[in-house]
């Protein structure tokens, strides 16, 4: 079965400082990993995915992740937050372990502060 | 919008009562999937499904079931309800069985009293 765990259930960074969500997984077979974004009273939208192939992943918004499979990772990045950007973030691991699951992470909050 | 339609948007209910939750899912999607986020347990898998057969089960309750009817639109039934099952009840479909991107829906809001 997979699981995953994200660092820090809330996170607060100044305007204009570099975001770090934390994400770290587990796997039996290879992972198919994602990012979504939930903002108040709305569903999780796609922040960026990893399925094969590079490693340093981009997606909307200035945010980027990379996947390190050494230290079973996959931590969501941006050099520089706005406001807008305030929102819960869930890591996500997709596996077929018997079919396929997406299993979500608690989510971090992130905070920005002008 | 993500072209996924949950109704019905808040539902309050009482303990013992019976609910039913719709989703259809966007155009052309065959999966799809359902989930309960709750503050205490965060965001659940409960279960999915591939044009209309059940693929990957989660934690779901004995008490709750679902079904995929043939025009692809699903239905989640969570009976004799508890206070716990107060929760946000998401919908998400996808083009892909298992490995791409979700596309949720915004939530139907169950209270139980």
């Amino acid at each position: 079965a997979q699981s995953v765990t994200q660092l820090g259930s809330h996170v607060s960074v100044s305007e204009g400082a570099l975001v770090l969500l934390r994400c770290n997984y587990s796997s039996s077979v290879p992972p198919y990993l994602f990012w979504y974004v939930q903002y108040p009273n709305q569903g999780l939208q796609l922040l960026l995915k990893y399925t094969t192939g590079a490693t340093l992943v981009k997606g909307i918004n200035g945010f980027e992740a990379e996947f390190k499979k050494s230290e079973t990772s996959f931590h969501l990045t941006k050099p520089s937050a706005h406001m807008s950007d305030a929102a819960e973030y869930f890591c996500a691991v997709t596996a077929n372990t018997g079919g396929f699951k997406t299993i979500f992470g608690a989510g971090t909050r992130l905070f920005v502060k002008a | 919008d993500s072209g996924v339609t949950q109704t019905p948007k808040h539902l309050i209910t009482a303990t013992g009562q019976r609910v039913t939750l719709r989703c259809s899912p966007r155009s052309g999607d065959l999966s799809v999937y359902w989930y309960q986020q709750s503050l205490d347990q965060g965001l659940q898998f409960l279960i999915q499904y591939y044009n209309g057969e059940e693929r990957a089960k989660g934690n779901i309750l004995e008490r709750f079931s679902a079904q995929q009817f043939p025009d692809l639109h699903s239905e989640l039934n969570l009976s004799s309800l508890e206070l716990g099952d107060s929760a946000l009840y998401f919908c998400a479909s996808s083009g892909t069985f298992g490995t791409g991107e979700l596309f949720f829906g915004e939530g139907s809001r169950l209270t139980v009293l």
